[in-house]
């Protein structure tokens, strides 16, 4: 079965630096890889997604994720931080597995200070 | 529709009550999933449906959670005899096709709080 871990609970970068958030995941297989990012009182949005091809993946405002087979990873990075990036971002793998299901992470608070 | 269509936005019931939830996916979409999120953790698979495929129910946390949908349309999650633990958003997101590199489009929730 597939599993995702976020190691950082929450992340404070200041406006204007770069982000990098952390995702490992688990599955025999190749994996299909999502970002969410889930803004304070809405649903979640999703960013980026990976399933072939170029291991380095744009997404919506600005980010890129990239694929690292090697350390089963899908980090999500963001050159220069907005102050409305702050929310809740969430990595996901998905598995065609006879029945399909996505597996989120427990998901990574990003603060943004001026 | 546009997008994915919850209701009610919030809910409030007493323990033991029964409450049903309602997920309006996008019009075209033939997979619906159930997703719960207690507070300040992450999603928690409940179920999925594919077309008139059997629903996957391998995340249902017990009896008391059950869920139906009509054809490629409306699904409604139904939690019977509340308890105060089944107090979480419950999210419900939908996909042009039930297979892995589709992403989800994702309705803003039925936050319930049992009270």
């Amino acid at each position: 079965a597939q599993s995702v871990t976020q190691p950082d609970i929450h992340i404070t970068v200041s406006e204007g630096a770069s982000l990098e958030l952390r995702c490992n995941y688990s599955y025999g297989a190749t994996p299909y890889l999502f970002w969410y990012v889930q803004s304070p009182g809405q649903g979640l949005q999703l960013l980026l997604k990976y399933f072939s091809g170029d291991t380095l993946v744009q997404g919506i405002k600005g980010f890129e994720a990239e694929f690292k087979r090697s350390q089963s990873s899908f980090n999500l990075r963001k050159p220069s931080v907005h102050w409305s990036d702050a929310a809740e971002y969430f990595c996901a793998v998905g598995a065609d597995t006879g029945g399909f299901k996505t597996i989120f992470g427990a998901g990574t608070r990003l603060f943004v200070k001026a | 529709g546009a997008g994915v269509s919850q209701s009610p936005s919030n809910k409030v019931t007493e323990k033991g009550k029964d409450v049903e939830l309602r997920c309006d996916p996008i019009s075209g979409h033939t997979a619906l999933y159930w997703y719960r999120q207690r507070l300040g953790q992450g999603l928690e698979f409940l179920i999925y449906f594919q077309g008139n495929s059997a629903p996957d129910k391998s995340g249902l946390p017990s009896d008391r959670f059950s869920a139906e949908r009509t054809g490629e349309s409306v699904s409604t999650l139904t939690i019977q005899r509340t308890q105060q633990e089944d107090s979480a958003v419950y999210l419900c997101a939908s996909s042009l096709v039930g297979t892995a590199n589709y992403g989800y489009t994702f309705g803003s929730g039925t936050r319930l709080t049992v009270v």
